[in-house]
């Protein structure tokens, strides 16, 4: 089978620092990908991970440990414009050429003033 | 610019008419998906298309139809069939071997049940 989770809903104050973990549980493992989505707008390419280790962009950084199935988002000194939602996806190897995209649900940040 | 269209933004639908989604794309990628958005639930696979002419039934294919004629445009139908289709649907593409792969997904279409 295969699980992703991260939490449903956190809240941070704006210049703060938030990390936002995801969990997954899935076999033929190919790469994790981070997506911001506002509401009613289309989800915009954040970070890519497929080997263990910190990717850095700017505010976001984005970790994966492959042996523990984790891993988390970094927004360092939070803006308003961050309130989104972030979505966790894991890419599936189903053999050959084949890869699937599984999201989680989605963490639904709120940057306060 | 490049990047992928959907329309409309929001599409209402009576019962028992089927309706199509349209998605278009000028980046030039072979690879095209429909996903289907719900609260509380991450993106669901509907159909995708590797190339030209050939498409694959994704995760909830029930109540869906779909055509890949020309490479840039990957339309889905909401069929009758589809008893529960209101949801935000998203359309996006990609370039395989390129990078990293990542989507690129259109703007979305919200379709409700009249």
């Amino acid at each position: 089978g295969q699980n992703i989770d991260q939490p449903t809903e956190m809240t941070a104050t704006e210049g703060a620092i938030v990390q936002i973990n995801c969990t997954y549980q899935t076999s033929g493992f190919n790469g994790l990908f981070w997506y911001q989505q506002h509401a009613g707008e289309a989800p915009t390419f954040l970070s890519y991970n497929v080997l263990d280790g910190l990717e850095e962009k700017g505010r976001f950084s984005s970790f994966l440990s492959r042996s523990k199935g984790y891993s988390y988002l970094l927004l360092k000194e939070l803006q308003m414009k961050d309130s989104a939602s972030y979505l966790c996806a894991v890419r599936r190897n189903y053999g050959g050429a084949t890869n699937k995209l599984i999201f989680g649900t989605g963490t639904l940040l709120a940057v306060q003033p | 610019d490049g990047g992928i269209t959907q329309s409309p933004k929001y599409l209402f639908r009576k019962e028992g008419q089927n309706v199509t989604l349209s998605c278009e794309q000028n980046l030039n990628h072979d690879a095209m998906y429909w996903y289907r958005q719900d609260p509380g639930q991450g993106l669901r696979l509907i159909y995708y298309s590797q190339i030209v002419n050939d498409f694959q039934k994704g995760d909830i294919a029930e109540g869906y139809s779909v055509s890949r004629e020309k490479k840039e445009s990957f339309p889905l139908t909401v069929t009758s069939a589809q008893k529960n289709p209101t949801a935000f649907y998203l359309c996006a593409s990609r370039q395989p071997g390129q990078g990293n792969e990542k989507l690129f997904f259109g703007s979305g279409t919200q379709l409700s049940v009249l």
